[in-house]
């Protein structure tokens, strides 16, 4: 069972739509990271949340945290082909010093010009 | 330039050898982990190093071994390669994990033949 699960897994839209991913768990967690793939590099991060019904906006992104701080969504707004890549959602299991990531599958973003 | 540098970048052996993959993490960070990538599994959280020692271990193979040096790289050694090992390979430091982020690097991309 994946402790978080991403969805959809693909999405292919056309450049200037609005979309939203998602990002769902049965756990309760003290923060959740998002970040975002490039085809050939490493993971980098977004943003990280905290805050139960936070809401954190990155230019055209804006972040989520669901109240019961168990889920998580993005909203990207008039998405751009710059916008393409794979967005990973992850969470910290902390706990005798460890504080590994633990990620979701992600969500394969195009956006076509 | 994300500050962490893994070599190499790419890396193509036999079954049945062994590979040594080098990772130099962010200056000032002292936490190292290693993440292995695969279409199939996602990024799967291996190790954790924190200051020359070994904090935590995720989904490592016994056949996998890592170790962080007194100037803080860090060494990733798989032996005995099997054809399902073929994958990418991340780094990433912190400072202090989960309230400051994680950075990663470019990745080696292993490739069993």
């Amino acid at each position: 069972t994946q402790l978080l699960e991403q969805s959809p897994q693909f999405l292919s839209i056309q450049e200037g739509e609005n979309l939203t991913v998602y990002c769902n768990s049965s756990s309760v967690f003290s923060s959740l990271q998002w970040y975002r793939q490039e085809p050939g590099e490493g993971p980098v991060l977004l943003v990280t949340v905290v805050t139960g019904g936070e809401v954190k906006k990155l230019k055209r992104l804006t972040f989520q945290f669901g109240d019961a701080r168990k889920d998580s969504s993005l909203h990207i707004t008039a998405a751009q082909p710059g916008d393409t890549g794979l967005y990973l959602c992850a969470v910290t299991i902390s706990g005798g010093g460890a504080d590994g990531l633990t990620f979701g599958k992600g969500t394969h973003l195009i956006i076509q010009p | 330039d994300s500050g962490v540098t893994q070599t190499p970048k790419h890396l193509i052996t036999a079954t049945g050898q062994r590979v040594t993959l080098r990772c130099s993490p962010r200056s000032g960070d002292l936490s190292v982990y290693w993440y292995q990538q695969s279409l199939d599994q996602g990024l799967q959280f291996l190790i954790q190093y924190y200051n020359g020692e070994e904090r935590a271990k995720g989904n490592i193979l016994e056949r996998f071994s890592a170790q962080q040096f007194p100037d803080l790289h860090s060494e990733l050694n798989l032996s005995s390669l099997e054809l399902g090992d073929s994958a990418l390979y991340f780094c990433a430091s912190s400072f202090t994990g989960a309230n400051y982020g994680y950075t990663f690097g470019s990745g080696t991309r292993l490739t069993v033949v």
